[in-house]
């Protein structure tokens, strides 16, 4: 397993303005993600976060909008970009642990942003 | 293109009765399927993971079951208490990321 910290936990923030959330895992691992979970919602991936390369974005995310940093095996950053009332959900990140596709996936406890 | 189904979406049960959640897929091809669970406002815990070539896991009072060639797997959760209440979630592998139903929230009284 693994144990995955976010930071801040929670925010408020203004239309227009950018949040960076941070996530930290206790072990090196190769597959971390980004899912958001709107209100009342499942949770969508938005982005696969690569160790030394560009993030892989879903369909319906956009870097511009998105852009994640992965510095090393046990960090990442997703930063919300100018945001709107509509990017008030929890984000989490999440790491998987064995083989691509095959993999057991944890999450942290989750960043709950409402955007006024 | 994977899709995840949770039925029903919504339960409440008084303490100490046993339940089953179902979750349905669409795509038998998966290599594993895992449950979660979720409180308010909170991130998700792993309850089980069920790799494909099993078709029971247990862990305590939950137990899961998987049938790949129908598509379905129970949750089945024994001796309810009010502290199981929460959302629960399967999700299974689509690449290297995971297809989530929309979860049933269980409510269990005292």
């Amino acid at each position: 397993s693994a144990v995955i910290s976010q930071k801040p936990s929670r925010d408020i923030c203004q239309r227009g303005t950018s949040l960076t959330i941070q996530c930290q895992v206790d072990s090196q691992v190769t597959m971390m993600f980004w899912y958001r979970q709107q209100p009342g919602q499942s949770l969508t991936l938005i982005a696969t976060a690569n160790q030394g390369s560009e993030a892989t974005y879903e369909s319906g995310f956009v870097i511009d909008k998105f852009p994640i940093s992965r510095p090393n095996l046990t960090f990442s950053t997703l930063t919300v970009s100018n945001m709107s009332p509509e990017d008030s959900s929890i984000y989490l990140c999440s790491v998987g642990i064995g083989l691509a596709g095959a993999n057991e996936q944890f999450f942290g406890p989750g960043t709950r942003l409402t955007v006024l | 293109k994977q899709e995840v189904t949770q039925i029903p979406a919504a339960l409440s049960v008084p303490e100490g009765e046993n339940l089953v959640l179902n979750c349905s897929f669409t795509d038998s091809a998966i290599y594993n399927l895992q449950w979660f669970r979720q409180d308010p406002g909170k991130g998700l815990t792993s309850l089980l993971l069920i790799q494909s070539s099993q078709r029971e896991q247990t862990s305590g009072r939950l137990n899961a079951s998987l049938d790949k060639s129908s598509g379905r797997s129970t949750l089945y959760i024994a001796a309810s208490q009010p502290g199981d209440s929460a959302t629960y979630l399967c999700a299974v592998p689509q690449g290297t990321a995971l297809i989530f139903g929309k979860g049933t929230t269980l409510s269990v009284s005292s």
